[in-house]
C-alpha cells in the first residue's frame, strides 16, 4: 500500500526550531519529488517546500525561504522539513504529499495524515 | 487573499448537482492544469481531479473537472451526505513561482 506518515509535531516555543519526518512506504520514493504543505487550524491549504527526487534541488515560496528547509533520505524512504525561528504563525498541521510525474503539470495524489505544529510561549 | 477565487460556500440536497467555480489568472489557471483536492473534516487532503479534469483511480464519476481560460469548475452530480468536505482547487503560479490554492468551498449537504 502507498503511504506517508508524518511525525515530529508537537509543541514548540517561539524562536525555537523543529524537524518534522515523513516516512514513504509502497512506492519507488526516490523517483518522486516530495513537498510539504501546511494548514493553519480552521484555514486553507499553503504550499510549504518541495524536493526533487534526487534531492539535489528544492523549492520554497517567498515567504517560506530562510526559516524553512527541506531535506531527504532516498536509502530511508524518508523526506523531512526543518523549521527554524518559530512563530506562533507556524502553527499548523504539517502534511507531506507525493508530487506528479516530472512530465506532468502539479498535483499531489498521495498524502500523510498530518503532523500537528502547535507553537506557543 | 487567495491567488485563486473559490465560493465560500455551496449546498444542495441529496441527489442534486452542485458547481464549485475557481477563478485565476493567466499566470496560474491560464497556463497550467487544475486540480481539486477534497478534505473530510479532520482528515487529509485528498486528489479528486488532476490535469483539469481527469480522475484518479477509485474516484466516482459524479465528480468531474473542466476548465476554461482563466477559470475551472468542478461538479459533484447525485449528491450524498459523505460528499460533505471542503473543496480546493490547487494550480502553479509562474508570477509567484508556487503552488498556490484557492481558500476551499465548504459543500453542505442538506
Amino acid at each position: 500500500e502507498v503511504q506517508l506518515l508524518e511525525s515530529g509535531g508537537g509543541l514548540g516555543h517561539p524562536g525555537g526550531s523543529l524537524r518534522l519526518s515523513c516516512a514513504a512506504s509502497g512506492f519507488s520514493f526516490g523517483s518522486f519529488d516530495m513537498s510539504w504543505f501546511r494548514q493553519a487550524p480552521g484555514k486553507g491549504l499553503e504550499w510549504v517546500s518541495a524536493i526533487s527526487g534526487s534531492g539535489v534541488n528544492t523549492f520554497f515560496p517567498e515567504s517560506k525561504k530562510g526559516r524553512f528547509s527541506i531535506s531527504r533520505d532516498n536509502s530511508k524512504n524518508m523526506l523531512y522539513l526543518h523549521i527554524n525561528s518559530l512563530t506562533t504563525e507556524d502553527t499548523a498541521t504539517y502534511y507531506c504529499a507525493r508530487d506528479s510525474p516530472p512530465e506532468s503539470h502539479p498535483f499531489f495524489d498521495i498524502w500523510g495524515q498530518g503532523t500537528l505544529v502547535t507553537v506557543s510561549p | 487573499q487567495s491567488v485563486l477565487t473559490q465560493p465560500p460556500s455551496v449546498s444542495a440536497t441529496p441527489g442534486q448537482k452542485v458547481t464549485i467555480s475557481c477563478s485565476g489568472s493567466s499566470s496560474n489557471i491560464g497556463t497550467y492544469s487544475v486540480s481539486w483536492y477534497h478534505q473530510l473534516p479532520g482528515t487529509a487532503p485528498k486528489l479528486l481531479i488532476y490535469d483539469d479534469y481527469k480522475r484518479p483511480s477509485g474516484i466516482p464519476d459524479r465528480f468531474s473537472g473542466s476548465k476554461s481560460g482563466t477559470s475551472a469548475t468542478l461538479d459533484i452530480t447525485g449528491l450524498q451526505t459523505g460528499d460533505e468536505a471542503d473543496y480546493y482547487c490547487g494550480t502553479w503560479d509562474n508570477s509567484l513561482r508556487a503552488y498556490v490554492f484557492g481558500a476551499g468551498t465548504k459543500v453542505t449537504v442538506l
